[in-house]
């Protein structure tokens, strides 16, 4: 079966400091996979999207990169962060027909 | 502009009775609907999904309703449980589509009192 890990649960980091979310995909190959935020009264953001290894498509101009150094593996990163960067990160994956699973999430709180 | 919009924020339901939650979409292009419900500091989790094809799609206390002409959906809860409450976004795209074609609303917290 599928599985998703999203790492860390909770991350707390000073403004201006780096950032490394990381997400793994197990059981499948060549999933699509996201990378969403939920903020207070935004609902679910869609950030970043990929197809496949090295493809990588922006929804949202913002101070994140995505990357997908392979197949199964999605990175959110910051080189700098902000306080408007805080929130609530979501690593999904898909086979594009039957909709999404979600990971279980990262609270990123920025100080 | 938003394509998706679940315009109650909020839902306050006794417990045993009826959750009533409702999403409207502006793009009849979109084919392929679905609920997901998302307890706090968790991913959200997949509840039920409905295509064009169909008007309802039931799945024990859950039951997903589909008007093509009005571009609204609503998910009906009934008896509505302590542990529904949750936040519940709805979400749509295109059947069989790929990268990023799932649009969601902003999501609709239900809270079931006992």
């Amino acid at each position: 079966s599928q599985t998703i890990h999203q790492w860390p649960a909770t991350l707390v980091q000073p403004v201006g400091s780096p950032l490394s979310l990381e997400c793994t995909v197990e059981g499948t190959s060549n999933p699509n996979l996201y990378w969403y935020r939920q903020a207070a009264g935004r609902g679910l953001q869609l950030l970043f999207y990929s197809v496949g290894i090295g493809q990588i498509s922006s929804e949202v101009p913002q101070n994140l990169s995505a990357s997908r150094p392979q197949d199964r593996q999605f990175i959110l990163s910051s080189k700098k962060l902000l306080l408007s960067d805080s929130g609530f990160y979501l690593c999904a994956w898909s086979a594009g027909t039957y909709g999404y699973t979600f990971g279980s999430g990262t609270r990123l709180t920025v100080v | 502009d938003q394509q998706v919009k679940q315009n109650s924020p909020s839902l306050s339901v006794q417990e045993g009775r009826i959750s009533i939650l409702n999403c409207d979409y502006t793009n009849s292009m979109f084919d392929y609907f679905l609920w997901y419900k998302k307890y706090p500091a968790e991913g959200p989790t997949f509840l039920i999904s409905i295509s064009s094809i169909k008007d309802k799609n039931e799945d024990g206390r859950f039951t997903v309703f589909l008007n093509k002409s009005a571009k609204h959906l609503s998910l009906h809860i009934v008896p509505s449980q302590p542990g529904d409450s949750a936040v519940y976004f709805c979400a749509v795209g295109n059947y069989g589509g790929s990268q990023g074609n799932l649009i969601f609303g902003k999501g609709t917290k239900l809270s079931v009192k006992p």
